[in-house]
């Protein structure tokens, strides 16, 4: 059955950098697409970021203004999230989502906690 | 930028009830609108994918209907674990989520 085990998540102060990582498997991971998701405390999702199957294409939220990376190593069947200058209004938890072909999540990772905190 | 609104918010029912959340669309969306369900503390779980698809492994009680700019999420016959909240979401050039329903009982 489809998987996606993340880790990576905790407490980081502002301007720190954190990297997630999601391990995905019961899939042939090379041929999808794959996204992070995010949720701050009490609020909605928030789409983050996507890569294109080969690692090729990446795509960001505006909000993001360039501190994020995401990449994947295909053979290892990993994705992953470098985040960088990280900021209170980061707190959330991340999400690493498949993509089900047609513009949809599918699969989704259990969540990382990520606190952004002095 | 495509925006999703979505009503009401929270929506009140009791068990057995058919119950239904509306999401609305800034832009004609054809029909590629999706639903999911998150349950407290839980990942979100795909439901609905265009408009109208059940995923596999959804109850059939919950159904989806709608095209361009207007969709309804619909629970024909509520039950205590369908508690949660319920997002909307959409692929244009970007993912873009609506900004939930919570359902309670």
């Amino acid at each position: 059955q489809v998987q996606l085990v993340q880790s990576g998540g905790g407490v980081v102060q502002p301007g720190g950098s954190l990297r997630l990582s999601c391990v995905a498997s019961g899939f042939t991971f090379s041929s999808y697409e794959m996204h992070w998701v995010r949720q701050a405390p009490g609020k909605g999702l928030e789409w983050v970021a996507v890569i294109s199957y080969d690692g090729e294409r990446t795509y960001y939220g505006e909000s993001l203004k360039g501190r994020f990376t995401i990449s994947r190593d295909n053979p290892d069947n990993t994705l992953y999230l470098q985040m960088d200058n990280l900021d209170i209004e980061d707190t959330a938890v991340y999400y690493c989502a498949r993509d089900g072909r047609s513009d949809y999540f599918d699969y989704w990772g259990h969540g990382t906690l990520v606190s952004v905190s002095s | 930028d495509i925006q999703l609104t979505q009503s009401p918010s929270p929506l009140s029912g009791s068990v057995g009830d058919r119950v239904t959340i509306t999401c609305q669309a800034s832009e004609d969306i054809s029909i590629y609108l999706n639903w999911y369900q998150q349950r407290p503390g839980k990942a979100p779980r795909l439901l609905i994918y265009d408009a109208s698809n059940l995923q596999t492994g959804v109850p059939s009680r919950f159904s989806g209907s709608g095209s361009g700019t207007h969709f309804t999420l619909t629970i024909s016959g509520l039950q205590p674990e369908d508690i949660a909240t319920y997002y909307c979401q959409q692929y244009d050039s970007l993912p873009v989520f609506g900004g939930g329903t919570k359902v309670e009982i």
